[in-house]
């Protein structure tokens, strides 16, 4: 079974920093990974898609790198405000393997 | 309206019952998941189907079952529900196309069984 770990598992941040969420799998085949959100009791929604091909993508504040040599991805959030508080998940192998998320909490 | 629906939203029932929870989508997509999510174990997926004759059981299909009525809908069965079933359900779509394969879930279903 392939393996998706997200460190860290929480973070708690002031208003305004920058940071990172990591990913890690343990299959380098080519496959797409992608960063969910997910809002207490609610969906996922999905935030960026980054194809085998692809090294990174970018939205807005959010930036995902991907690194299929070392197995890794991440997760780059600038200048992070409240409202980005949520659980972040990543997803590898056309979502069939999802990791366990980051919790993140974003203070004022 | 929602892209993908999911009824019900919330249910309560009984150890032994059969319980169907339904999905439905109005994207046209061909791939449609049931996942069940629990609590420090994250996103766990039960069953997966590419398309209305494709049918693939995921991690943890045991205890369940899945019925594709059409490519819009996507039923997930509990024959004899037990309390350890209980978890918040979510289904999902996605594009057929491999490079763009995004994903949209619905709301979800919280399930109960006591």
């Amino acid at each position: 079974k392939q393996e998706v770990t997200q460190i860290p598992a929480a973070l708690s941040v002031p208003e305004g920093e920058n940071l990172v969420l990591n990913c890690s799998f343990t299959d380098s085949a080519i496959y797409n990974l992608q960063w969910f959100r997910q809002d207490p009791g609610k969906g996922l929604t999905s935030l960026l898609l980054i194809q085998s091909s692809q090294r990174e993508q970018t939205s807005g504040r959010l930036n995902a790198s991907l690194d299929k040599s070392s197995g890794r991805s991440t997760l780059y959030i600038a200048a992070s405000q409240p409202g980005d508080s949520a659980t972040y998940l990543c997803a590898w192998k056309y979502a069939l393997n999802f990791g366990k998320g980051t919790s993140l909490l974003v203070t004022p | 309206d929602a892209d993908v629906t999911q009824t019900p939203r919330n249910r309560i029932t009984k150890t032994g019952k059969r319980i169907m929870l339904e999905c439905s989508q109005t994207k046209g997509h061909d791939r449609m998941y049931w996942y069940r999510q629990d609590p420090g174990l994250g996103l766990r997926l039960i069953y997966y189907s590419f398309d209305v004759k494709d049918i693939n059981k995921g991690e943890i299909s045991d205890g369940y079952s899945v019925s594709r009525q059409a490519q819009a809908k996507f039923s997930l069965s509990l024959e004899s529900a037990i309390p350890n079933q209980t978890a918040l359900y979510f289904c999902a779509t996605s594009d057929q196309t491999f490079s763009t394969d995004t994903q949209y879930f619905g709301p979800g279903t919280r399930l109960t069984v006591l």
